[in-house]
């Protein structure tokens, strides 16, 4: 079954350090992205890449980076957490232009602390 | 630019109470629009598509339609059920990207 897999599924992070989340895809999409969800609020776009190697920019990209090493692997680093980074983290995958059908991952929770 | 605009922050219902779920869409394009639903610990799950103006997306009781005239468009069930507690995020789907509505929280209490 395609899937979309976040590792890990939570994480404590010491405010300063180097924190990396992992995401899988078995959909063979080209679209791969990373939302933020802060409690009571809608998701919120960080990075997204269409082809490995490469990665654009979303809408609060500040403080965030982002790798594509392969198209099945997409990864979100904070080089420096802070407390305001934390919140939950999604990644989804797409499979195309004019495509709408996005396959979210199940989150994963960061604790800044 | 693009965006949604979701409202209402929480809804409450007894089983078998009528949903109605707004929100307004702002875009240069001509929309397809999503609802999406996420029950807890989970990720975002498509619920509903509606591609075209005044036509019905169906699925799991739940509609789902769009009027082009107002901007808006509403996601309803006619009766809900407990295992309908979830929150559900309208979303504005052009191009590479997603723009979600920031959720309705709906519990249902039995």
């Amino acid at each position: 079954e395609a899937a979309v897999t976040q590792s890990p599924r939570s994480k404590v992070a010491v405010t300063g350090g180097k924190v990396t989340l992992s995401c899988h895809q078995t959909n063979n999409h080209d679209y791969m992205y990373w939302y933020r969800q802060d409690t009571g609020h809608g998701l919120r776009l960080i990075h997204y890449s269409y082809v490995a190697d490469s990665t654009e920019k979303g809408d609060i990209p500040d403080g965030y980076k982002a790798s594509r090493p392969s198209q099945e692997n997409f990864s979100l680093i904070l080089e420096l957490a802070s407390l305001s980074q934390t919140a939950v983290y999604f990644c989804a995958s797409r499979a195309g232009t004019g495509n709408s059908d996005y396959t979210f991952g199940s989150g994963t929770r960061l604790l800044v602390i | 630019g693009d965006s949604v605009t979701q409202k209402q922050g929480q809804v409450t219902l007894s089983e078998d109470d009528f949903l109605f779920i707004n929100c307004t869409y702002s875009t240069t394009t001509y929309p397809t629009l999503l609802w999406y639903v996420q029950y807890p610990g989970q990720g975002p799950q498509l619920l509903l598509k509606v591609t075209t103006a005044n036509n019905k997306g169906i699925s799991r009781g739940f509609e789902a339609t769009y009027d082009k005239g107002t901007t808006s468009f509403h996601l309803q069930k006619a009766s809900v059920q407990e295992s309908d507690s979830a929150v559900y995020f309208c979303a504005l789907p052009p191009g590479n990207r997603i723009f979600f509505g920031d959720g309705t929280q709906l519990v249902v209490k039995p």
